[in-house]
Formats: C-alpha cells, sequence, structure tokens
C-alpha cells in the first residue's frame, strides 16, 4: 500500500527567506509520481509541481523546487523566497501504478505554511 | 487555461435528500476523480472513471454514491441519501493520463452541508 508522511502540521517563515516542506513516501512499485499541491484558504486545490520516479533532476517551478531523495524515499518542497501570498496548506501527493489503470492520486495530511512580516 | 469547473459551489440540504454534484473536466483529458475533504482534514480519495465505467472506488463511495458521464462534458457525483457526515468539500479531478507521471487538475470544490 501506497503512503505518504508529512510529519510538520505546520510551518512559520518570514517574508523573502526559503523554506523546505517535508514529505517522504512509500511505495513498492518503480514507476511513480510525486506531486505538490497548494489549498488557500479560498479552498481550491492548485497543482504546483511534479516529480517522476525515473527524474535524475530535481524538478524546478519558478520559486518552487523539488528535492528529491529517491533511496531516502523523500520529496521535500522547497519555497524560496516566500511571499504572503505563500501562507496556505501544502499537500504531498503521489501516483504509482499499483492502484490501477486510472492511477488514484494520494495525498498526505498537509503542511500548513505561515508567512510572516 | 484550462480549468475543470464545478457547480454549484455550495450546496445546503436536509438529511435524507439527494444531491447531485456537476463538475465539467477538462475538455481532452480522459480520466476522471471525486474526492472529498471533511473540514481542515484528509483529502479522501472516493472513485476513479476511466472509459465510462468506474476504475477504482474507495471504501467510503458506498451504494449512497454513484457517478455518471451523461453526455461528452459532464461527470456527477450524486448521493442518494445524504447523512450529516456527509458535510464536506467535494472535489472532482481530470488527468489527461492514468498513468503516473500526470497531474490531477482539480475543480474549486463544492462545500455540501447537510443540516
Amino acid at each position: 500500500a501506497q503512503k505518504i508522511t508529512q510529519t510538520q502540521p505546520g510551518m512559520f517563515v518570514q517574508e523573502k527567506e526559503a523554506v523546505t516542506l517535508d514529505c517522504t513516501y512509500d511505495t513498492s512499485d518503480q514507476s511513480y509520481g510525486l506531486f505538490w499541491y497548494k489549498q488557500p484558504s479560498s479552498g481550491e486545490m492548485i497543482f504546483l509541481i511534479y516529480q517522476g520516479s525515473y527524474d535524475e533532476q530535481n524538478a524546478t517551478e519558478g520559486r518552487y523546487s523539488l528535492n528529491f531523495q529517491k533511496a531516502r524515499k523523500s520529496a521535500n518542497l522547497v519555497i524560496s523566497a516566500s511571499q504572503l501570498g505563500d501562507s496556505a496548506m501544502y499537500f504531498c501527493a503521489m501516483r504509482d501504478y499499483l492502484t490501477g489503470t486510472a492511477s488514484k492520486l494520494t495525498f498526505g495530511t498537509g503542511t500548513r505554511l505561515q508567512v510572516t512580516l | 487555461e484550462p480549468e475543470v469547473t464545478q457547480t454549484p459551489s455550495h450546496q445546503v440540504t436536509q438529511m435524507g435528500q439527494e444531491v447531485i454534484l456537476r463538475c465539467v473536466p477538462i475538455s481532452n483529458h480522459l480520466y476522471f476523480y471525486w474526492y472529498r475533504q471533511i473540514l481542515g482534514q484528509k483529502v479522501e480519495f472516493l472513485v476513479s472513471f476511466y472509459n465510462n465505467e468506474i476504475s477504482e472506488k474507495s471504501e467510503i463511495f458506498d451504494d449512497q454514491f454513484s457517478v455518471e458521464r451523461p453526455d461528452g462534458s459532464n461527470f456527477t457525483l450524486k448521493i442518494r441519501s445524504t447523512k450529516l457526515e456527509d458535510s464536506a468539500m467535494y472535489f472532482c479531478a481530470s488527468s489527461l493520463l492514468g498513468g503516473p507521471h500526470s497531474p490531477l487538475h482539480f475543480g474549486n470544490g463544492t462545500r455540501l452541508t447537510v443540516t
């Protein structure tokens, strides 16, 4: 069974600083995808970044980067130069082939990030 | 940028009533999903749908729930007889591919309140 663990229920970061949100995963599949989503207080679920299990380079999307350590089964999200608008809940999630043709996305419990002045 | 749209944004219903939550997935996507999130809690998988049939469903998705793709654009979730514990945010999502390397794109959700 796949499992996503986010051990930080809440994090604070000062504006313009970088912050790392932790995520570890567990799967016996060799081919899987790791995703991060942002959920602001308004409730929508926004896709941020994707990392494939076979990718040798860490994924980057603007101020977001993913620190992928396959041997440790970790996929931490790094947000650089934090902005007040980054305050939100962040979810780590995974898809793999073990769950069938229409591979579902399994979520962690989330980390609430608060950016302060 | 194409997006998943959900209606209504908020639905209030009485216990025992039927509700239908509607979704229009991204037009070229082939895989469709429903998730729910009870306030402040984890995002839970309900059901996946592909090729006009259910691909997988969770233990939450019991006989009270059903999904349908009545035409080429809509994807609906029906709850036959709502219970208080069905109160949650319901998200529809779609993806282009069914494998693990394609992201799910979510709608803005329907907040269901059962009184």
